[in-house]
This record gives structure tokens, C-alpha cells and sequence, in this order.
């Protein structure tokens, strides 16, 4: 069964500061790889996908990501973070093909300080 | 394209009524996800269809439970006898037929008194 796994509940930076959110994986295959970001009584929005290809994948809003297969995984990171960039952060792993059964981890929730 | 919507965006019951939640996805696209959301929790797949059919439903989705998507657009959540463990956010998602990106709506909160 795939799962994932994102460490850190709670993340603090300071606004301009660089920004790593881990994502760990487990899927028998090659995975499919998201990052969504939720907002305060908001969905979900896609930053970005792996599906197949260039590790270093780019995303909306200035964020990226790198996947690791050696590591499982999924790490996303921005440079310099904005205050509005404050949110929840969901990794994901989907099983792939015409179908996706998508798993959630249990979110990064991020606080930007000024 | 006005993306995916659901309706209502929040509901009060008591515990033992029935609510009903909907969700129109964007007009294309002929999959639709039915996820669940508690507090410090990611979404959790609840269940699928694509176009009216009902191909997968999670162990999570208990006999009291019941999705449709009759024509193969809107779906509908149905939760029978409310607990107040089915107090959650209720999240629907739909994605093209080729496509693996989901598009999530706002979510319907339910809170069961």
C-alpha cells in the first residue's frame, strides 16, 4: 500500500528566508508525486506534480521540487518565502495511469514570521 | 472553466439526521473524487467514479454512507444518521480521463452536534 510521510507538523521560517518541506514515500513502483497547498477554510491546490522525467520538477508560485528515488523522496523548497506563502502543505503519492487513488500525508502546516 | 464547486459549503445537524453534500465538477472532466478531511489530517479517499459508475469505495465509507453521480456530472454524498465522528471536512475532486492532476473544490464542513 503507498503511504507518505511529512515530518514536520509545524514549520516556523522568517519572511525572505529559504524554505524545505520533507516528503517521504513509499509506493512499490514509480510514483506519482503532488504538492498541494491548502489555505485557512480553503481546498486543495496543486504547487506541482511529478509524474516521469527531469528530477527537478518546477511549480506555481516560485516553489520546486526534487525527487529522490535513492531516498524516497520528494522534498519541496522555495527560496524565499512570502508572507502569504503561510498554509498547509500536503505531500502526495498516486498510483498512476488513468486512475488516481491519491494519498495524503498528514500536512506541514507553515507560519512565516516578519 | 469555474472549476470545481460544492454545495453547501458548510452544514450543522444534529446527531441521527441525514445530510446530503454536492459537488459539480469542471464540465470536461468525467472522474470524480469523494475525500474526507479531519483536523491535522490530510484528506482521505473516501471514493471514485468515473462518469456515473462507482468503480472503488474506501472501508472508510461505512453502510451509512452512499454516493451517486446519476448522469455522470454532479455527484452527491449522502451520510445517514449522522455521528459525531463524521464532523470533517468533505472534499471532492475531479480530473480528466487521460489525466492524473485533481482539481479540488472548497469543501463542504460538517459539523454534527
Amino acid at each position: 500500500a503507498q503511504s507518505v510521510t511529512q515530518p514536520d507538523i509545524h514549520i516556523t521560517v522568517s519572511e525572505g528566508a529559504s524554505l524545505e518541506l520533507r516528503c517521504n514515500y513509499s509506493y512499490g513502483a514509480t510514483p506519482y508525486l503532488f504538492w498541494y497547498v491548502q489555505s485557512p477554510g480553503q481546498g486543495l491546490q496543486l504547487l506541482l506534480k511529478y509524474f516521469s522525467g527531469d528530477t527537478l520538477v518546477q511549480g506555481i508560485k516560485g516553489f520546486e521540487a526534487e525527487f529522490k528515488r535513492s531516498q524516497s523522496s520528494f522534498n519541496l523548497r522555495k527560496p524565499s518565502v512570502h508572507w502569504s506563502d503561510a498554509a498547509e502543505y500536503f505531500c502526495a503519492v498516486g498510483q498512476g495511469g488513468g486512475y488516481q487513488k491519491v494519498t495524503f500525508g498528514t500536512g506541514t502546516k507553515l507560519q512565516v514570521i516578519p | 472553466d469555474t472549476g470545481v464547486s460544492q454545495d453547501p459549503r458548510h452544514k450543522i445537524t444534529k446527531r441521527g439526521q441525514n445530510v446530503t453534500f454536492r459537488c459539480d465538477p469542471i464540465s470536461e472532466h468525467n472522474r470524480l473524487y469523494w475525500y474526507r478531511q479531519t483536523l491535522g489530517q490530510g484528506p482521505e479517499f473516501l471514493t471514485y467514479f468515473q462518469n456515473e459508475a462507482q468503480l472503488e469505495k474506501s472501508r472508510l465509507l461505512s453502510d451509512r454512507f452512499s454516493a451517486e453521480r446519476p448522469k455522470g456530472s454532479f455527484s452527491t454524498l449522502e451520510i445517514q444518521r449522522t455521528e459525531q465522528g463524521d464532523s470533517a471536512m468533505y472534499l471532492c475532486a475531479s480530473s480528466w480521463r487521460q489525466g492524473n492532476e485533481q482539481f479540488f473544490g472548497p469543501g463542504t464542513r460538517l459539523t454534527v452536534l
